[in-house]
C-alpha cells in the first residue's frame, strides 16, 4: 500500500517562529490531506491538495503539493500557542478516499 | 449540524473478552471509516463502510470486524481482546469519502 514519510517527528519553537513539516512518498500521490490533532483531541481536517504544484493558504498556514505529486509541506508563519498539536499528512487510496494512510505526524510545541 | 459521536468514550476490558464500539456519523454522510491510534503505530486504517457495504479494509486480523446500518450508523467489534488492542479507536464520517470528520474516539484499555 501507499506509504508516506513525515518529518520531523518533533519540533519545538518559540512563539513567533515559523514551522514546517514535510511529507514524502516514493510513489505519485492522487491527493494529500492535512489534519491537526490537539493534545487529547481528535484529528481535524485542514485541507486537501490534488493538483501538481498546488499552493493553498489558510491565514498563517501555507500548504504545498510538489510538482511531481510525491511530496507536500505545511508551513506555519509566526507560530502561536494555539498552534500546539500534532500535524498529520494523509494520503487517500486511488480507488477510495475513505481509506487514508497517515504519516507519523509532527508534534509541534510552542514555547511562549 | 451535530458532529460525529462515538460511544462509549472510555472502556476497560479484560483480555479474551469482546467489545463493540458505536459511531453515529454526521447527518447525510454515508461513508464511515474506523482508525486505530496508538503511540507506537500511529493512526492506522481499519475499514470503511459506504451504504452498508465494506468498501475498504486495512491490515488487521479477522478479530476486528464492523458493520454499517441503513441509517449510516456503524459499529466495530473486536473479539478475543489482546493487550495490544489497547488504543484510541476513531470513527470518521465523510460525504464524499474525501475529507474526514472524526469523532472524539473511544479509549479502550485491555487489562
Amino acid at each position: 500500500g501507499q506509504q508516506v514519510m513525515q518529518i520531523p517527528q518533533y519540533q519545538h519553537v518559540q512563539e513567533g517562529e515559523d514551522f514546517t513539516t514535510y511529507c514524502n512518498s516514493s510513489t505519485t500521490l492522487s491527493n494529500i490531506q492535512w489534519y491537526k490533532q490537539r493534545p487529547g483531541g481528535h484529528p481535524v481536517f485542514l485541507i486537501q491538495l490534488v493538483k501538481s504544484g498546488e499552493v493553498k493558504k489558510q491565514k498563517r498556514l501555507t500548504f504545498q503539493f510538489g510538482e511531481a505529486k510525491k511530496n507536500s509541506s505545511l508551513h506555519i508563519t509566526a507560530t502561536q500557542t494555539t498552534d500546539v498539536g500534532t500535524y498529520f499528512c494523509a494520503v487517500g487510496s486511488g480507488t477510495s478516499y475513505g481509506k487514508l494512510t497517515f504519516g507519523q505526524g509532527t508534534i509541534l510545541t510552542v514555547h511562549p | 449540524k451535530a458532529g460525529v459521536t462515538q460511544t462509549p468514550r472510555y472502556l476497560i476490558k479484560t483480555r479474551g473478552q469482546q467489545v463493540t464500539l458505536s459511531c453515529s456519523p454526521i447527518s447525510g454522510h454515508r461513508s464511515v471509516s474506523w482508525y486505530q491510534q496508538t503511540p507506537g503505530q500511529g493512526l492506522q486504517f481499519l475499514f470503511e463502510y459506504f451504504s452498508e457495504t465494506q468498501r475498504n479494509k486495512g491490515n488487521f486480523p479477522g478479530r476486528f470486524s464492523g458493520r454499517q446500518f441503513s441509517n449510516s450508523r456503524s459499529e466495530m467489534n473486536v473479539s478475543t481482546l489482546e493487550l495490544g488492542d489497547s488504543a484510541l479507536y476513531l470513527c470518521a464520517s465523510s460525504f464524499t469519502g474525501a475529507e474526514q470528520y472524526f469523532g472524539p474516539g473511544t479509549r479502550l484499555t485491555v487489562t
